[in-house]
């Protein structure tokens, strides 16, 4: 099962803002970097967010995350039909030594 | 612009063990700052890591799969490596490599930022 617990979906339509949260422990997002990854149907996963709140050259600064605590988000603003996909967050976990994925999050653009 | 690209067998059977390479080009599989991992997707479902190597052949694997997996690197082909023994049907899923940057204290950090596109692997007799 997975460490991370993110919303089984969420939804807006075309230029709305849309957040998806990311809920871990002490062990994970509570002491390391948190990442965000875009999964369009069919395609390998795209590293969206790094170090909870960079992005990487080229992914448009409608995209942007946060981190408090033991949680993080990603908000999507300005909606566009392009962003409908899946969304993964993930961190290194201390106490498991192992990485940790999100239970992924379907973002649907009505 | 650094590539990945996983290769092997598309079709292992049960009880067999499943082996798949990932070859980098583009740039060197023994740059100081990176670990290389495996990552996995069963049909409908979410990823899962697998396991990450670095250059010199330190690993990380997913406890849950400690006791069947292997990763292993060849630096003279920069190459790394997978292979998981004992497959079920519960194997089958797609399988990426990916280049993956690393903590302060020198584990994986999660965040990986280059992608194969991925070999599905499909465990039946």
């Amino acid at each position: 099962q997975s460490v991370l617990t993110q919303p089984p979906s969420a939804s807006g339509t075309p230029g709305q803002r849309v957040t998806i949260s990311c809920s871990g422990s002490s062990s994970n997002i509570g002491i390391n970097y948190l990442y965000w990854y875009q999964q369009l149907s069919g395609t390998a996963p795209k590293l969206l967010i790094y170090k909870n709140n960079q992005r990487p050259s080229g992914v448009p600064d409608r995209f942007s995350g946060s981190k408090s605590g033991t949680s993080a988000s990603l908000a999507i603003s300005g909606l566009r039909s392009e962003d409908e996909a899946d969304y993964y967050c993930a961190a290194w976990d201390d106490s498991l030594s192992q990485d940790v994925f999100g239970t992924g999050t379907k973002v649907t653009v009505l | 612009q650094l590539q990945l690209q996983e290769s092997g067998p598309g079709l292992v059977k049960p009880s067999e063990t499943l082996s798949l390479t990932c070859t980098v080009s583009g740039g060197s599989i023994s740059s100081s700052s990176y670990y290389w991992g495996w990552i996995r997707q069963p049909p409908g479902k979410g990823l899962e890591w697998i396991g990450s190597i670095y250059y010199s052949g330190s690993t990380f694997y997913n406890p849950s799969l400690k006791s069947r997996v292997a990763i292993s690197v060849d630096t003279s082909k920069n190459q790394f490596s997978l292979k998981l023994s004992s497959v079920t049907a519960a194997d089958t899923a797609l399988y990426y490599c990916a280049r993956e940057g690393m903590t302060a204290v020198v584990t994986p950090s999660g965040g990986m930022d280059v992608w194969g596109q991925g070999t599905t692997v499909t465990v039946s007799s």
